[in-house]
């Protein structure tokens, strides 16, 4: 069974200073989905970003951005120029390609963007 | 912001009630799921479903049931709650796809049912 695992359980960044969360994950598969999703306090989980085992470029989506390491099946996610509303729990997240998109989560991250 | 809707935001009962969690969507999705975060914890599928009477239980036990009559409307229901059900429950749907790059696996979710069972 695929796992993953975030090593960070809270995290801190200065606004405007750039903070990188880790993940990693254990699957058998070689075609897959690896995801970003922030849950802010009381809010709607929501897709951050996402990435396809298959495509080598890392994916980014303005001021955020990963470094997938296939073969170290790492996943980090950066977040640069840290504002207040980026403080949430992020989960890294798996998915099996083709299959019924059951996501995999990670325990979270807590980000705290200091003012 | 997706469109859609948990009803309640917020349960506080006795042990023993049952009760309904709605979920509700807009987007047309077929296949919705429901997870279960306790706090400070990830997120665990407990049930999912493809489409209209179509239904499957998830990686982690549940007691709770749930019904797909209509595409747009997912509950769960507990027949008899306990102190162990309380917890957040998550609704979620995405769309079918088909083909590689089609399965985006992109989740939109509600903003949760936070239970509470005395």
């Amino acid at each position: 069974a695929q796992t993953v695992t975030q090593s960070q359980p809270e995290m801190s960044v200065q606004e405007a200073e750039t903070v990188t969360l880790s993940c990693t994950y254990d699957t058998s598969e070689s075609d897959y989905y690896l995801f970003w999703y922030k849950q802010p306090p009381s809010r709607q989980m929501i897709l951050v970003i996402r990435q396809e085992a298959y495509k080598q470029q890392n994916a980014t989506e303005n001021r955020f951005s990963v470094n997938f390491q296939k073969a170290a099946k790492s996943f980090s996610l950066k977040i640069s120029d840290s504002q207040l509303g980026d403080a949430a729990m992020y989960f890294c997240a798996y998915s099996s390609q083709g299959g019924s998109e059951k996501l995999v989560f990670g325990k979270g991250t807590k980000l705290t963007v200091n003012p | 912001e997706a469109d859609i809707y948990q009803t309640p935001r917020y349960l506080v009962i006795g042990t023993g009630k049952k009760i309904t969690l709605e979920c509700s969507q807009t987007m047309g999705h077929d296949k919705m799921y429901w997870y279960q975060q306790d706090p400070g914890m990830e997120l665990h599928l407990i049930h999912y479903s493809y489409g209209v009477n179509s239904t499957e239980k998830g990686d982690l036990s549940s007691e709770s049931t749930v019904s797909r009559i209509r595409t747009e409307h997912f509950p769960l229901t507990l027949e008899s709650a306990r102190p162990s059900h309380t917890s957040q429950y998550l609704c979620a749907s995405s769309e079918l796809g088909r083909g590689r790059g089609s399965n985006t696996g992109e989740l939109f979710f509600g903003e949760g049912s936070r239970l509470t069972v005395l």
